[in-house]
């Protein structure tokens, strides 16, 4: 199974929106509505910040938003703030009942 | 509040075993899989292996599949891989992390573990 595809890097000044796109297959991304975005920071354990695609947990805060397309997920930060600085990963369901991540952005704020 | 805490990590030779252990809190452990996840030095996450709440379904990676078991004790709230035939890039944190669902494989994680890291080296 292929990692799924993502930007390496992304980045943005204060209060501008930024978008992590994570791109898979028909397999994957593109089948299930099973896609999650985790935010970690350096030395940390993940956090998931979308799970169902667009789902929120709560405690997470509404200016993080996930939306999917054919084979391509993405995660949308608007509002951005110095506390969102960290690598941000996403994982979908497979066909094959396993689970694959992307390979991780890194979202600077500049 | 959902606990997860690994142990059983540490340096271990190339071939050689180890037998990661997860003691989980605050929450129904049957009614949730759980996963393995591991994180090698400077690199993503890599899923490892998944089992149903009620252990009878189990998936694996590729890249462990044949040398890595993973188990549950639902007695004890207590998750396992054990892990044979190490190699050098089986070295990684590794993660336990609830799944919120309770379905053959992994759906996505609700909450993770602080990890165990685990070295393989001579």
């Amino acid at each position: 199974q292929s990692a799924l595809t993502q930007p390496a890097s992304v980045s943005g000044s204060p209060g501008q929106s930024i978008t992590i796109s994570c791109t898979g297959t028909s397999s994957d991304v593109g089948g299930y509505n099973y896609v999650s975005w985790y935010q970690q920071h350096p030395g940390k354990a993940p956090k998931v910040m979308i799970y169902d695609v667009s789902n929120r947990p709560s405690g997470v805060s509404n200016r993080f938003s996930g939306s999917k397309s054919g084979n391509t997920a993405s995660l949308t930060i608007s509002g951005l703030q110095a506390e969102d600085e960290g690598d941000y990963y996403c994982s979908s369901y497979t066909s094959s009942s396993t689970l694959v991540f992307g390979g991780g952005t890194k979202v600077t704020v500049l | 509040e959902v606990q997860l805490l690994e142990s059983g990590g540490g340096l271990v030779q190339p071939g050689g075993s180890l037998r990661l252990s997860c003691a989980a809190s605050g929450f129904t452990f049957s009614s949730h899989a759980m996963s393995w996840v591991r994180q090698a030095p400077g690199k993503g996450l890599e899923w490892v292996s998944a089992i149903s709440g009620g252990a009878g379904s189990t998936c694996y990676a590729d890249s462990v599949k044949g040398r890595f078991t993973i188990s549950r004790d639902n007695s004890k709230n207590t998750l396992y891989l054990q892990m044979n035939r190490l190699r050098a890039e089986d070295t990684a944190v590794y993660y336990c992390a609830q799944d919120k669902n309770d379905i053959a494989g992994a759906t996505g994680f609700d909450y993770w573990g602080q990890g165990t890291l685990v070295t393989v080296s001579s």
